[in-house]
């Protein structure tokens, strides 16, 4: 089946802790993308990818770090320079405009909550 | 900047009604806006895409509007029924030369009472 995997669904960080959210996907997208959502509130952008290497800041990159090695995946590490962490994180894809069908397709989330 | 904005926050109405859901943007130089679904506790699920060069979008019993220059999006949805009640959130890319950032609305919360 194509479509974007995350894991985990839940991951519990404890305080001055780094953690990794996993994103992949097999539908052979170039753009990906990192969401965080708060309850009552809409998606905020913290991280977006074009292309294999190459990333760029959201509106909320503070605390954040993301790699991209390999085009199917795309990590998002949230530091413990992330002072308030707690929230659904997620993650999504597309095609850029010119390439096809640019309709974005999301994962289920991670919620993550600081213990 | 561009600024998405959906209202109502929250609506509520009995089985079998149609109803519309408002979208609206603050710069209309966008690539396409897209309309999803969401569950609690759950991903986005996409529900229709429109292009800019498009006034309209049906699946089923949704249809999505798209004014581009009065910055507006509207999405219809027909006998509503309580398996429709989730978020409805829209989003637009923009028609700048990379396209790639998507800005969201912050959603209606959609409840359809048996």
């Amino acid at each position: 089946d194509g479509g974007i995997t995350q894991s985990p669904k839940y991951l519990f960080r404890k305080e001055g802790q780094n953690v990794t959210l996993s994103c992949e996907q097999n539908l052979n997208h170039d753009a990906m993308y990192w969401y965080r959502q708060d309850p009552g509130q809409g998606l905020r952008l913290i991280y977006y990818s074009q292309i294999v290497n190459d990333f760029q800041k959201g509106d909320i990159a503070e605390g954040y770090s993301v790699s991209r090695e390999k085009k199917e995946s795309f990590p998002l590490t949230v530091t413990s320079a992330q002072k308030n962490p707690t929230a659904f994180y997620l993650c999504a894809s597309s095609n850029l405009p010119g390439q096809g069908a640019t309709e974005a397709f999301f994962g289920q989330g991670t919620r993550l909550t600081v213990v | 900047k561009q600024e998405v904005t959906q209202i109502p926050a929250a609506l509520s109405v009995p089985e079998g009604e149609n109803l519309v859901l408002n979208c609206s943007f603050t710069d209309s130089a966008i690539y396409n806006l897209q309309w999803f679904r969401q569950d609690p506790g759950k991903g986005l699920t996409s529900l229709l895409l429109i292009q800019s060069s498009q006034r309209e979008q049906t699946s089923g019993r949704l249809n999505a509007s798209l004014d581009k220059s009065s910055g507006r999006s509207t999405l219809y949805i027909a006998a509503s029924q309580p398996g429709d009640s989730a978020t409805y959130l829209c989003a637009v890319r923009p028609k700048e030369t990379s396209g790639s950032r998507l800005t969201f609305g912050e959603g209606t919360q959609l409840t359809v009472n048996p």
